[in-house]
């Protein structure tokens, strides 16, 4: 079977650091990427990795081990802006076909 | 104007009709996907197309069909439309992996 797992919620604190993980087990692997979904929005696009070490966008970094099956999304300095789902998702195959996790909902409390 | 665009935004539809929603891309993207969103289960993949002769089923294209009439549009029906196929739907497309996925508004579709 194929799966991706990531806490269904996470609360943190204004301007805290917080980390996301996401396991996953699928029948293909070629890179993990993560997207960030307000209420009511579209999935934007946050970060790729492809392989394993940390990949930093300003405020937000993304993990990934590949021999763990492993990977995290690191929040830096939260602000209230940050309150969304975000989601792991596994480019599966040589196509940028995305199989997504069920998503963790972050929640910024002053 | 948008890069990826959806019409319509919301429906409202009963058993039995035929639905069809379109997206629409200025991205100058060969790759486009539809995807649906239940609560609690992410997104999970209907069809996704690499250019207009090339149409390949996702995880759940059982009762979907899609058309890709240009390089810019990817429109998806639903032939017989049900209450479970009751979701937001997502239109995306992409280049690079390292760029991303980039979605459209997403259309809201109700059927009752």
């Amino acid at each position: 079977g194929q799966s991706l797992e990531q806490p269904s919620e996470v609360t943190a604190v204004e301007g805290a650091i917080v980390q996301i993980n996401c396991t996953y087990q699928t029948s293909g692997f070629y890179g993990l990427s993560w997207y960030q979904q307000h209420d009511g929005g579209a999935p934007t696009f946050l970060s790729y990795n492809a392989l394993d070490g940390l990949e930093e966008t300003g405020r937000f970094s993304s993990f990934l081990s590949r021999s763990d099956s492993y990977g995290y999304l690191l929040l830096q300095e939260l602000q209230m802006k940050d309150s969304a789902s975000y989601f792991c998702a596994v480019r599966r195959d040589g196509a940028n076909n995305l199989f997504f996790g069920t998503g963790t909902r972050l929640t910024v409390i002053p | 104007d948008a890069d990826v665009t959806q019409t319509p935004r919301n429906r409202i539809t009963k058993t039995g009709k035929r639905i069809m929603l379109e997206c629409s891309q200025t991205k100058g993207h060969d790759r486009m996907y539809w995807y649906r969103q239940d609560p609690g289960l992410g997104l999970r993949l209907i069809y996704y197309s690499f250019d207009v002769k090339d149409i390949n089923k996702g995880e759940i294209s059982d009762g979907y069909s899609v058309s890709r009439q240009a390089q810019a549009k990817f429109s998806l029906s639903l032939e017989s439309a049900i209450p479970n196929q009751t979701a937001l739907y997502f239109c995306a497309t992409s280049d690079s992996p390292r760029e991303g996925q980039f979605f459209g508004p997403g259309t809201r579709l109700t059927v009752l």
